[in-house]
């Protein structure tokens, strides 16, 4: 079945840059998504980018997908504390939407000052 | 615009015990999901809907677990009798539709089974 991997933890300085991996299995994934969530609080889609793309840039954020390799990767520029969170790697198939995605158990992100 | 809306944010019951919860989607969105989020883990899906009709529910124990969505609008979850492993954060999500790309979650009612 499908499976995201994530690693667990992840802890940068503010000002520098993050970068959080994810693997995901399933070679029909169409969409994939990172979603952010802080504490108390539901999931919030950051970017997504589709399966026939390399790269996606939006503001400090940019994804790299290597679908080859089924390596998915989420870039924050300049990284400040405000950003301080769970973040979610999860894959769609085609004729899903992102509701029914398979999620990885996310990578805490830690900035400290 | 408001998001989606659940209630309680918070309840503690007793294994053995029935608990609900409550989802109002954001208006207008066809599509509501619920998921089940255990502590350390990502959110797994566990029943969607298409306005008032289930289109997937495999992941549901239906055992023990229901949900209904009659009007089309707002939806419940409910436990019956509930275990020590249903402690999580069960979230709400909603979309305009099937076929979109972004859904929408609402804050989670977090379970605690003693």
């Amino acid at each position: 079945g499908e499976d995201v991997e994530q690693s667990l933890f992840l802890s940068v300085r503010e000002g520098d840059s993050s970068v959080i991996n994810c693997t995901y299995t399933d070679s029909s994934s169409t969409y994939l998504y990172w979603y952010k969530q802080e504490p108390g609080a539901g999931l919030q889609l950051l970017t997504y980018i589709f399966s026939n793309m390399d790269m996606k840039q939006d503001q400090r954020l940019t994804v790299l997908l290597n679908k080859k390799d089924k390596h998915l990767s989420l870039r924050i520029a300049d990284t400040q504390t405000g950003d301080s969170a769970i973040y979610f790697c999860a894959e769609g198939a085609i004729n899903t939407n992102a509701g029914k995605s398979t999620f990885g158990d996310g990578t805490t992100l830690t900035v400290k000052p | 615009e408001a998001g989606v809306a659940q209630s309680p944010r918070y309840k503690i019951i007793e294994k053995r015990q029935s608990v609900a919860f409550w989802c109002n989607p954001i208006s207008g969105h066809a599509t509501l999901y619920w998921y089940q989020q255990i502590l350390g883990q990502g959110p797994k899906l566990l029943i969607q809907f298409q306005n008032n009709g289930v289109v997937d529910d495999s992941q549901l124990p239906k055992d023990r677990f229901s949900a209904e969505r009659l009007k089309g609008v707002d939806s419940t979850l409910k436990i019956q009798p509930a275990k020590l492993e249903d402690s999580a954060v069960y979230l709400c999500a909603s979309s305009l539709d099937d076929q979109g790309t972004e859904a929408f979650f609402g804050q989670g009612t977090r379970l605690t089974v003693v």
